[in-house]
């Protein structure tokens, strides 16, 4: 079945610095990738997300990368603030079985 | 609309003892959810629906079961609580076909003792 690993499991930036958090999966039928950010005591909240035909999308401060040779996916943060500092979790997700597997979270901190 | 609705939202059970986590969707969703959060371990699929009237395994089944009681609800028993189970549980949910999004409910915060 598809596993997907994340790294780093923490990082530490200084305000305004950006930050990468990368995923790789194992799965080459997978062909969603979402990233959801969750504040402590909340639940999981969809941040951005990229399909297997995109290699690249943009929000604002937060961008996915994905390479599908490599079969690993990235999330980049820039002018990182105070209120990016949570965990964030990647996933793959595998339309032929519906599944969702969760990476196991970045815990990011961004000093002031 | 509530979106994705748990209950309860935290419980305390005894080893051995059986309960039932409530899940409902608001959202018309086909397929359904559930994880477990543990510290260092990201979320794990329990159990999922993709439509109603199927379940399937997850990556953690043993221990519990499953009901996709109609469209909007999805209910996952533990018959014999393990302190192993001490976790915080998500339901999720989401539409089936081009859009993608999984919505997720507040969490169930369950100790076993």
């Amino acid at each position: 079945g598809e596993n997907v690993e994340q790294h780093p499991s923490t990082l530490s930036v200084q305000e305004g610095d950006s930050a990468v958090i990368k995923c790789t999966y194992s799965d080459s039928a997978s062909n969603y990738f979402p990233w959801y950010k969750q504040e402590l005591g909340k639940r999981p909240q969809l941040i951005i997300d990229i399909r297997s035909n995109v290699g690249e999308k943009k929000d604002q401060r937060i961008a996915v990368t994905l390479n599908k040779t490599a079969k690993h996916f990235s999330l980049h943060i820039t002018e990182t603030q105070p209120e990016d500092s949570a965990v964030y979790f990647c996933a793959a997700y595998d339309s032929g079985t519906y599944k969702y597997i969760f990476g196991t979270g970045t815990r990011l901190k961004v000093l002031a | 609309n509530a979106g994705v609705t748990q209950t309860p939202k935290f419980q305390v059970l005894k080893t051995g003892q059986s309960m039932t986590l409530q899940c409902a969707q608001d959202m018309n969703h086909n397929s359904m959810y559930w994880y477990r959060q543990d510290p260092g371990m990201g979320l794990r699929l329990i159990y999922y629906s993709a439509s109603e009237g199927t379940t399937d395994k997850g990556e953690v089944p043993n221990g519990y079961n499953v009901s996709r009681l109609n469209k909007r609800e999805f209910s996952l028993r533990l018959e014999s609580a393990a302190p192993s189970q001490t976790s915080v549980y998500f339901c999720a949910s989401r539409y089936t076909g081009g859009e993608k999004t999984q919505y997720f409910g507040p969490g169930t915060r369950l100790l076993v003792l």
